[in-house]
């Protein structure tokens, strides 16, 4: 079935820095891309989502780059600051072998210090 | 204005008890989950519906039991409550399987 991987599983990083969390799919019938944050107690919220026709997307300080050849995509944060500490969780969705549901990767707990 | 709720937020309850989480959404959404989220923050997917119809069902014991009465609405009940069934549990919905999911704020299930 299709599987998510998302590395690392602990970031830690200096206000200003940029950050990065990598992750891997298994389907190449995967279509959609979602990145969601989670902050400590609250529910996960969508941040920025990609489709495979699309190579990479912006949105301020967020951008997702979509490989489909390597089936990576990647989440890029930069300028960081201390509100940006949380859980972030990749997926992926739309792929025949999963029969359409969304497979979560484990996720990358952030620390931006001050 | 709550997209998603769900309750209750907190159960605390003693191991072989019988509960259940209650879920609704305003969305207008045709598609609902239920996702279990242990203490190592891993989102595992348990059940969707869509439309009310059942399409996903993933390896959960049958003490489980998803019912969604009208697309907007989705339950889980459990029986036989066990230890290892604490964790938060979220209630989602989206407009399809490859949309963007709305979570509800979870329901912190406690088995004593």
């Amino acid at each position: 079935g299709e599987n998510v991987e998302q590395h690392p599983s602990t970031l830690s990083v200096q206000e200003g820095d940029s950050a990065v969390i990598k992750c891997t799919y298994s389907d190449s019938a995967s279509n959609y891309f979602p990145w969601y944050k989670q902050e400590l107690g609250k529910r996960p919220q969508l941040i920025i989502d990609i489709r495979s026709n699309v190579g990479e997307k912006k949105d301020q300080r967020i951008a997702v780059t979509l490989n489909k050849t390597a089936k990576h995509f990647s989440l890029h944060i930069t300028e960081t600051q201390p509100e940006d500490s949380a859980v972030y969780f990749c997926a992926a969705s739309g792929g025949l072998t999963g029969g359409f549901k969304t497979i979560f990767g484990a996720g990358t707990r952030l620390f931006v210090k001050a | 204005d709550t997209a998603v709720s769900q309750t209750p937020k907190y159960l605390v309850t003693q191991m072989g008890n019988d509960k259940s989480i209650k879920c609704e959404q305003n969305l207008g959404h045709d598609t609902m989950y239920w996702y279990k989220q242990d203490s190592k923050k891993f989102l595992k997917i348990m059940f969707s519906y869509n439309n009310k119809e059942l399409i996903i069902n993933e390896t959960v014991p049958n003490r489980f039991s998803p019912k969604s009465p009208d697309k907007a609405h989705l339950n889980l009940h459990i029986n036989s409550l066990e230890l290892g069934d604490s964790a938060v549990y979220f209630c989602a919905s989206s407009q399809g399987q490859d949309q963007p999911q709305h979570f509800g704020d979870g329901t912190r299930l406690s088995i004593l």
